[in-house]
């Protein structure tokens, strides 16, 4: 596709149910983020994915929460026994490489999940 | 300290008028840095980068680099209503991150 599609584009569940949440980057991007923004708050980093390398998952807030990236392509988010607190919209972001080509760094946003706990 | 730094606002200025949005990053190694918009309920969109000491202009957007205080800025001329929105500032380093944005409202 054209840009990172994510979906859902909207999910609600109840609380103690597991999510999956989806996101496809844009074709050829080796750099793949998940960002949590809550209403009215700031962007807050989850986890970034480069290549093949160990993703950076320092920014997860808790073992509920995990992230694996299939093919180096299709990402999944997967929230265990979801709590209230979760609901936010949940942002996928790729870019081309990073490093010390500094343009491809530039991140690409998909339209994110929102998701409700009840 | 949060590697990026930036007044939350709300910032207001009148149509017409220059608005300057400005952070603060801590890395010393940062080597380049993006502002993002973020209109409310959309995702953050690119609307300039910068890389090197100095100014960057792109239509009535100018990006100001100032690697020796470490601060990043950007002014938005004559500024328009459809320029309200949230706006973010992003550096890299060892990783990429986020400023918690500055709101902007340009008032008729």
């Amino acid at each position: 596709g054209a840009g990172v599609s994510q979906s859902p584009s909207n999910k609600v569940t109840e609380k103690g149910k597991d999510v999956e949440l989806r996101c496809d980057p844009i074709s050829g991007h080796t750099a793949l983020y998940w960002y949590r923004q809550s209403l009215g708050q700031g962007l807050e980093f989850l986890i970034y994915f480069q290549g093949n390398s160990a993703p950076d998952k320092s920014g997860l807030p808790s073992d509920r929460f995990s992230a694996e990236r299939t093919g180096g392509s299709v990402s999944t988010l997967t929230i265990q026994r979801t709590q209230q607190e979760d609901s936010a919209v949940y942002l996928c972001a790729s870019s081309p490489s990073v490093g010390r080509i500094l343009a491809k760094n530039i991140q690409y946003f998909g339209a994110g999940t929102r998701l409700s706990v009840l | 300290q949060k590697e990026v730094e930036q007044n939350s606002g709300p910032l207001s200025v009148p149509e017409g008028a220059i608005a300057s949005l400005n952070c603060t990053y801590s890395d010393r190694g940062s080597q380049s840095f993006f502002w993002y918009r973020q209109y409310s309920g959309k995702s953050p969109e690119l609307i300039m980068s910068i890389y090197s000491n100095g100014d960057q202009e792109d239509g009535r957007f100018t990006a100001q680099l100032n690697k020796a205080s470490q601060y990043v800025s950007l002014l938005i001329r004559d500024s328009q209503p459809s320029d309200s929105a949230t706006y973010l500032c992003a550096g890299t380093g060892n990783q990429f991150y986020f400023g918690t944005g500055t709101s902007l409202t340009v008032i008729p």
